[in-house]
């Protein structure tokens, strides 16, 4: 079946500092690709996505590029502001109109 | 952009009562929600899909007499624990679509913390 795995946090870094969130999948055929944040108090909000390999999802300086050959879909941004203190969470979709499949989440944490 | 409310966000209850959790959409019509619960350090796991008007459709493992959920409306969800036990404490997570079963449009509710004692 269909599996995600992220790296376990927590996480912490100070501000301006370069961010990557491991994540990995396991999946039949070609899924798509998610990242999900949940800012404290709030429910989870798509950050990014990508449908297809070698896609790159992009949203508020977070990417994430589709690596078909290495199964993964890693987080990264250039310069973490204390703002993106968040739960992120990778998940995958399988073709069709299946259901999403969530990592453990990982808590990101960054200090002035 | 689109609001998904839960109440209550947090709920403590003893050992064989019920308890009902509310899933909201504020500011759209929901014509699927889905149902979530995650465990500390688990990942979220889905436990059933409801379309408005009809009977929800309850992943594999899950107890459809046990986690009663009805979708009489195209912006209220509920999810009721029947009998709960301290193995049903646990977060709730509710989410609604705007298309009928697409999970790509999904928002999400802030969650319920359910603790049995």
């Amino acid at each position: 079946g269909n599996s995600v795995t992220q790296m376990e946090g927590p996480v912490t870094l100070s501000e301006e500092a370069f961010l990557t969130i491991n994540c990995t999948y396991t999946a039949t055929g070609y899924p798509s690709l998610f990242w999900y944040v949940q800012y404290p108090g709030e429910g989870l909000q798509l950050l990014l996505k990508a449908t297809k390999a070698d896609d790159k999802g992009s949203n508020k300086g977070f990417e994430a590029t589709y690596r078909k050959e290495t199964t993964s879909f890693h987080l990264e941004k250039g310069s973490v502001q204390v703002s993106d203190s968040a739960v992120y969470f990778c998940a995958l979709k399988g073709l069709g109109n299946e259901k999403l499949t969530f990592g453990t989440g990982t808590r990101l944490t960054i200090i002035p | 952009g689109a609001v998904v409310s839960q109440h209550p966000s947090r709920v403590i209850c003893k050992s064989g009562t019920s308890v009902k959790i509310e899933c909201r959409s504020l500011d759209f019509q929901a014509t699927t929600m889905f149902w979530y619960r995650q465990f500390p350090k688990k990942s979220l796991m889905l436990m059933a899909t409801s379309n408005e008007g009809s009977k929800a459709t309850y992943e594999q493992g899950v107890e459809k007499d046990k986690f009663l959920i009805n979708h009489a409306s195209l912006t209220l969800s509920t999810l009721t624990v029947t009998s709960a036990h301290p193995e049903d404490s646990s977060f709730y997570i509710c989410s609604a679509s705007t298309i009928a079963g697409s999970t790509d449009t999904q928002y999400f509710g802030p969650g319920t913390r359910l603790t049995v004692l």
